[in-house]
């Protein structure tokens, strides 16, 4: 079945303490992207990938990392989080480049991050 | 600055009636138009993706529309069922050599028996 993967679904912690969600498709995607969505905001991209070791900041990237080491794997790295990282997080991807393509997005089903 | 704006923000129907989500954008130059379905607690999935030169697609029971002179979309929806419980996001993409997508706030759909 294809399908973006993330993980965990879940997770509270404290500020400071380095985390890393991790993000895995299997349909082969070279494109690959993480948004974080907020209550009354619509998704935001953080970072995203357009192939390995092609990585770019999308609109919020403070406070975030990201690698692009193989094709399927793209996971998002705090460093050191802090309370306003508090958000729902989803990573996607997708064929090609969906800025100037017909391709869809296909989106994991997301992370949502408390930080204390 | 581009921006993408949903309405309503929220809406109620009873099951089985039609009901149309509308989307107006500011996005330029535009590329594509999408709409998405995302279910309580699940990531968005793709519903339609409209170009420049298209003014309406279909998927099941959804219908979108396009025009592109005055920059509005809708989704309409045909013979609601409980499943169309969801939210439903407009997303446009602005070409600007490399993927610009602004996302709406959604409209949250809820279907009552």
């Amino acid at each position: 079945e294809a399908q973006v993967t993330q993980n965990p679904r879940y997770l509270i912690t404290v500020t400071g303490k380095k985390l890393t969600v991790t993000c895995s498709q299997n349909m082969n995607h070279e494109y690959m992207s993480w948004y974080r969505q907020d209550p009354g905001l619509g998704l935001r991209q953080i970072y995203y990938s357009m192939n390995v070791e092609v990585t770019d900041k999308g609109d919020v990237p403070e406070g975030y990392k990201v690698s692009r080491k193989e094709k399927r794997n793209f996971p998002l790295i705090l460093e050191s989080p802090s309370p306003n990282q508090t958000s729902l997080y989803f990573c996607a991807s997708s064929l090609s480049n969906p800025g100037y393509s017909n391709q869809p997005q296909h989106f994991g089903d997301g992370t949502r991050l408390s930080i204390l | 600055k581009n921006q993408v704006e949903q309405s309503p923000q929220s809406l109620i129907i009873l099951e089985g009636k039609n009901c149309t989500l509308q989307c107006n954008y500011t996005v330029s130059p535009f590329s594509n138009l999408r709409w998405y379905k995302q279910d309580t607690g699940r990531g968005p999935v793709s519903l339609t993706i409209m170009t420049f030169s298209e003014n309406t697609k279909s998927n099941g029971r959804y219908t979108a529309t396009l025009d592109a002179d005055t920059k509005q979309s809708s989704l309409h929806i045909t013979a609601s069922q409980l499943s169309d419980s969801a939210s439903y996001i407009c997303v446009v993409s602005a070409n600007f050599g490399n993927e610009k997508l602004t996302f709406g706030t959604g409209t949250r759909l809820t279907i009552i028996p």
